[in-house]
């Protein structure tokens, strides 16, 4: 099975910054490496998937780059609505999540 | 607008059975794979099955394999997660979520459903 680690587990920004989310992955991939956010109480929403298409409807803030096992979500001037969890997916593997909070 | 409701969650003893429901609507259902996955606070998301658009394949998580069956009547778009021989640790926030790209298995879950507590305990 291939494993997601992501990095940092949490991190602290204020509004305005850019904030880069990474997952490494076990082995090389090829197909589809998504991006979700995730806030209290809700589901999942999905940002990016196949690493850098930026679903409809998701700010352009957004973006998803990488290959190969380093994969990388920035978010270009944070907004207040942008505190959440992220997650990174690829197959059936869920990454651990990074929680990006107030600063 | 594409809408997934999940229903049927609640409190089980170990060793028993629930059924959860998934209505969907604002797509066209018969063209879609749709998937089941769970959410725990320790365990994150965990991804349980999957079933072809037309319901002739099925896929599980070893985690559940042999315990749960993933269903669907395309008649009332409808999807159904059967669960048996429950576990304290199947406890979880269940979603379904709707496969991105028809008539396919992409493990892109475009569209999630609000989600339904199971809660495994005696």
């Amino acid at each position: 099975d291939i494993q997601m680690t992501q990095s940092p587990s949490a991190l602290s920004a204020s509004v305005g910054d850019r904030v880069t989310i990474t997952c490494r992955t076990s082995q090389s991939i090829s197909s589809y490496l998504n991006w979700y956010q995730q806030k209290p109480g809700k589901a999942p929403k999905v940002l990016i998937y196949a690493v850098s298409n930026l679903q409809s409807g998701v700010p352009s803030r957004f973006s998803g780059s990488g290959s190969g096992t380093d994969f990388t979500l920035t978010i270009n001037s944070l907004q207040p609505e942008d505190f959440a969890t992220y997650y990174c997916q690829q197959s059936y593997t869920f990454g651990g999540g990074t929680k990006v909070e107030i600063k | 607008q594409v809408q997934l409701v999940e229903s049927g969650g609640g409190v089980v003893q170990p060793g028993g059975s629930l059924r959860l429901s998934c209505a969907a609507s604002g797509f066209t259902f018969t063209n879609y794979g749709i998937h089941w996955v769970r959410q725990t606070p320790v365990k994150g998301l965990e991804w349980v099955a999957f079933i072809r658009y037309d319901g002739s394949k099925q896929w599980y998580a070893d985690s559940v394999k042999g315990r749960f069956t993933i269903s669907r009547d395309n008649s009332q778009s409808t999807l159904y997660l059967q669960m048996n021989s429950l576990r304290a640790e199947d406890s979880a926030i269940y979603y379904c979520a709707k496969d991105g790209v028809a008539a396919a298995l992409t493990y892109y879950f475009e569209y999630w459903g609000q989600g339904t507590l199971v809660t495994v305990s005696s």
